[in-house]
């Protein structure tokens, strides 16, 4: 997991609060992703950034905003959450090639817990 | 549509017995299939995956698994099990509409000794 790693391992914020969580990628990939995982629930994937642009975004509601600076860090930013937020937010990376995107190298992830 | 299915929740081994955790996938055109691990506490590992060629792929760990293209499946398999196996698995296939990752809902693998 050294690969992908993500700060702060855990978070409790208020709804009112505003914080951020980071990952950095040293494999040396060009995409970078945000995750959502819940107990008894499919990955949700968040967001996507190839080449530091962003290609995807799934829906996901504006109090959730994404930052990719440059290719090896990423960034969530948080900001008036509710309690049906609180899950582990795991990022990842992959090395696009030609368009295609294979395995993706997971970080240990951030157990975020909204009160 | 495009998706993966993990028809069972929780799956119980004996510790030395082989074991298979079961996928079943449906996609518009060649499949990219992938199986991950997950431990308590941590993300995602990747295990093995399948692009082309053998139908039996061999990933770490002493995981394998055999793609089976006319029961469209991609079980995840190993001889002999061992109690550090214990974890969630999840199978994944390739979105040929953008490349990404579809994920099933997880299989949890309890081996006991």
């Amino acid at each position: 997991e050294t690969g992908v790693t993500q700060t702060p391992r855990h978070l409790v914020m208020g709804m009112t609060n505003k914080k951020s969580l980071k990952c950095e990628q040293h494999l040396g990939h060009n995409a970078m992703y945000w995750y959502k995982q819940s107990a008894k629930k499919p990955l949700e994937l968040m967001f996507v950034y190839s080449l530091e642009e962003r290609v995807e975004n799934n829906s996901v509601p504006s109090r959730f905003s994404p930052e990719c600076p440059n290719s090896s860090h990423l960034f969530l930013h948080l900001h008036t959450l509710q309690p049906e937020d609180s899950a582990l937010y795991l990022c990842a990376s992959s090395q696009e090639r030609g368009g295609n995107s294979y395995e993706q190298y997971f970080g240990p992830g951030t157990r975020l817990t909204v009160t | 549509a495009q998706s993966v299915a993990q028809p069972e929740d929780q799956v119980n081994v004996a510790e030395g017995n082989p074991l298979t955790v079961k996928c079943t996938y449906s996609v518009s055109g060649n499949p990219y299939l992938f199986w991950y691990v997950q431990y308590p506490n941590r993300g995602l590992q990747f295990l093995l995956k399948y692009i082309t060629g053998d139908n039996l792929v061999k990933g770490s760990y002493g995981f394998e698994a055999e793609f089976n293209k006319s029961q469209t499946s991609f079980h995840l398999k190993k001889p002999s099990a061992l109690v550090s196996d214990s974890a969630l698995y999840f199978c994944a296939v390739r979105d040929d509409s953008n490349y990404q990752l579809i994920w099933g809902a997880g299989t949890k693998l309890i081996i006991k000794p």
